[in-house]
């Protein structure tokens, strides 16, 4: 399978816990993106990256949110200190520089306690 | 503030019908406009874009109208079928690459 793959799948973590989500983009794709999705909404956008360069963050993202990507391949995007207000779906997307089609991966489910 | 709004949130349609699905945007900056399509616990995947220098674009049972002057834009699926059962969300965006702004969604259920 070649497409945009998340680790992991599912993730149940009690508030004020630390959860780390990565994000493997479809090979060779330059742009990486990351979604939040809530339930019985549409993706809400984050961040992106153009290769290790993050271009753009919303201001949906707080300080509590951080992400990287360090070589210019996988990204992960860390939560500090959770919220049940995290609680949603968390999609990563990729793309080639200058192609408008974005492909998104399975997300990561993150249900805060 | 909302700037692409998606409606109806849910729709009912006969196998074999027609579905349609309509969204306003405000951002007269945007000149990308996708649908997604997606299905319980999968990232959405796209179905169809139209950028606004063309008035309609078509690709087998799913057709896109694009009315830049009212900044509106619809997904007609024809003859549709219960594999078609999903949840479908417009989009627009700025620019090749840029970030998506997505609509609330509408739910298709489509009853054989």
């Amino acid at each position: 399978d070649t497409g945009v793959s998340q680790d992991p799948r599912h993730k149940i973590t009690k508030r004020g816990q630390n959860v780390t989500f990565r994000c493997d983009p479809i090979s060779e794709h330059n742009r990486l993106y990351w979604y939040r999705q809530t339930l019985g909404q549409g993706p809400e956008f984050l961040t992106y990256f153009q290769n290790e360069a993050q271009l753009e963050k919303s201001r949906l993202l707080s300080d509590r949110f951080s992400a990287e990507r360090p070589k210019g391949s996988f990204s992960t995007l860390e939560i500090q200190r959770t919220e049940q207000g995290d609680s949603a779906m968390y999609l990563c997307a990729s793309s080639l520089d200058l192609k408008e089609t974005q492909y998104f991966g399975p997300g990561t489910r993150l249900l805060v306690l | 503030q909302q700037q692409v709004k998606q409606s109806p949130q849910s729709l009912i349609v006969q196998k074999g019908g027609i579905s349609i699905i309509n969204c306003a945007y405000e951002n007269t900056a945007f000149d990308y406009f996708p649908w997604y399509q997606q299905f319980p616990g999968k990232g959405p995947a796209l179905l169809i874009a139209i950028r606004p220098d063309v008035s309609e674009k078509k690709e087998g049972r799913f057709t896109i109208s694009f009315n830049k002057s009212a900044k509106q834009f619809s997904l007609h699926i024809m003859d549709s079928q219960p594999g078609d059962s999903a949840t479908y969300f417009c989009a627009a965006s700025k620019a090749a690459g840029n970030k998506l702004t997505f609509g609330g969604g509408t739910r298709v259920l489509v009853k054989p």
